[in-house]
């Protein structure tokens, strides 16, 4: 099946430095990707959707000015994180949507963030 | 906006069925999923259904009815490696996810 890899899958940083997580499909080329959010014994809670070349839209609550997202192929996606404090702390998950079959969406394994 | 409902948690017994359902609102539909999570680990795809009926694939089943808002997943002969979270989720227009709270299933010996 189609894989997409997230870089890192672990990052300790202190509060107040910036955090970038690359989202890539790997053997397709992904029309629109996902990013998600799932703080602990929650579930995933969807941030935005990013399509290749445009502006991500961003969910109700998401501040697109502290989450930026960069989708500048159709390959890879990347979410920054700016100024990361203790509570932005959480498992960030991307997803990749192929142009066919349009319900199908691939995660990735996570990238697990702690702010200090 | 979407208002995805599924039981906290359940528990069961090793060999036993359990059903673990899923009521959802929806102002967009482009299908209904079930996701099997580990904690720690991303999300993998269970089943999905975009038309009323049922889906049966090897030991997990699933149901959904759209006048009903309504959807479940069936597990059979459970086994322990089978207590994980399990995440209804609803497409929405634009494709993206909509995900309940997950179920937290503990199978008992």
């Amino acid at each position: 099946g189609a894989v997409v890899s997230q870089h890192p899958s672990w990052v300790i940083c202190k509060s107040g430095t910036s955090v970038k997580i690359e989202c890539r499909s790997l053997d397709f080329q992904a029309t629109t990707m996902f990013w998600y959010r799932q703080f602990p014994k929650q579930s995933l809670m969807l941030m935005a959707t990013s399509n290749e070349g445009s502006k991500a839209t961003y969910e109700q609550g998401v501040e697109k000015d502290k989450f930026l997202i960069n989708h500048a192929s159709l390959t890879l996606s990347t979410l920054t994180v700016t100024s990361a404090h203790p509570e932005d702390s959480s498992f960030y998950i991307c997803s990749a949507r192929a142009a066919e079959p349009q319900e199908t969406q691939y995660f990735g394994p996570g990238t697990r963030l702690l702010v200090l | 906006g979407q208002n995805i409902d599924q039981p906290t948690e359940m528990t069961a017994t090793e060999g036993a069925i359990v059903q673990i359902n899923c009521t959802y609102q929806t102002s967009g539909f482009n299908g209904l999923f079930w996701y099997q999570q580990h904690a720690g680990e991303a999300p993998t795809f269970l089943s999905y259904n975009v038309l009323d009926g049922l889906e049966e694939k090897g030991r997990f089943s699933s149901f959904l009815s759209r006048s009903k808002g309504y959807s479940y997943l069936l597990l059979k002969e459970l086994q322990m490696k089978d207590s994980a979270s399990y995440l209804c989720a609803v497409m929405d227009s634009g494709y993206a996810l909509n995900f309940g709270k997950g179920t937290s299933l503990l199978v008992t010996p």
